[in-house]
């Protein structure tokens, strides 16, 4: 079955460590995306990716980073720059704009 | 920049009653419009687009699109309990055309 893969599905940081999301899609879809969710919060755009090789920021893309080296995979690492990395990471894919996004499972990040 | 409202919630209505859910966007030349459903703990799914100004429906949702006021909403139909959950009202905007999601409203189906 075609879909997103997110893991691992529960992640564990210690402070100044940094720790790399995983994201694959078979989906053959052209654009990916990374979003971030916490309580009360709606979703917000960290990077995403419409085109192999190419990566563009999103809103609150200070801490994070990302690359695009297949098309099947866009993986996210929480650098240690991230304060208040404590929440919940999506990522989604699209064939193209605008369509509807289809997310993974999610991330579950927890500092300890 | 462009924003994407939802009044917040918790909606509560009964079990089988009409569930409406409200969406306001700024951007005006927003052309593509999406709900989705969470779960607790889950991953949003998708579970209605809209492109063109009226009503559009599939099985017990009805998605409304005005865009003249810039709103767009969600019916649901003979409300479940399953149906509890975050509804997440999404606005393709941007020169990407990137999704734009509110903060969502939380409904209650109370048997």
């Amino acid at each position: 079955d075609g879909g997103i893969t997110q893991s691992p599905k529960y992640l564990f940081r210690k402070e100044g460590q940094n720790v790399t999301l995983s994201c694959e899609q078979n989906l053959n879809h052209d654009a990916m995306y990374w979003y971030r969710q916490d309580p009360g919060q709606g979703l917000r755009l960290i990077y995403y990716s419409q085109i192999v090789n190419d990566f563009q920021k999103g809103d609150i893309a200070e801490g994070y980073s990302v690359s695009r080296e297949k098309k099947e995979s866009f993986p996210l690492t929480v650098t240690s720059a991230q304060k208040n990395p404590t929440a919940f990471y999506l990522c989604a894919s699209s064939p193209d704009s605008p369509r509807g996004y289809t997310f993974g499972s999610g991330t579950r990040l927890t500092v300890v | 920049q462009k924003e994407v409202e939802q009044n917040s919630g918790p909606l509560s209505v009964p079990e089988g009653a009409i569930a409406s859910l409200n969406c306001t966007y700024s951007d005006r030349g927003s052309q593509s419009f999406f709900w989705y459903r969470q779960y607790s703990g889950k991953s949003p799914e998708l579970i209605m687009f809209i492109y063109s100004n009226g009503d559009k429906e599939d099985g017990r949702f009805t998605a409304q699109l005005n865009k003249a006021s810039q709103y767009v909403s969600l019916l649901i139909r003979d409300s479940q309990p399953s149906d509890s959950a975050t509804y997440l009202c999404a606005v393709a905007g941007g020169s990407q055309g990137n999704l734009i999601f509110g903060k969502g409203t939380k409904l209650s189906v109370k048997p």
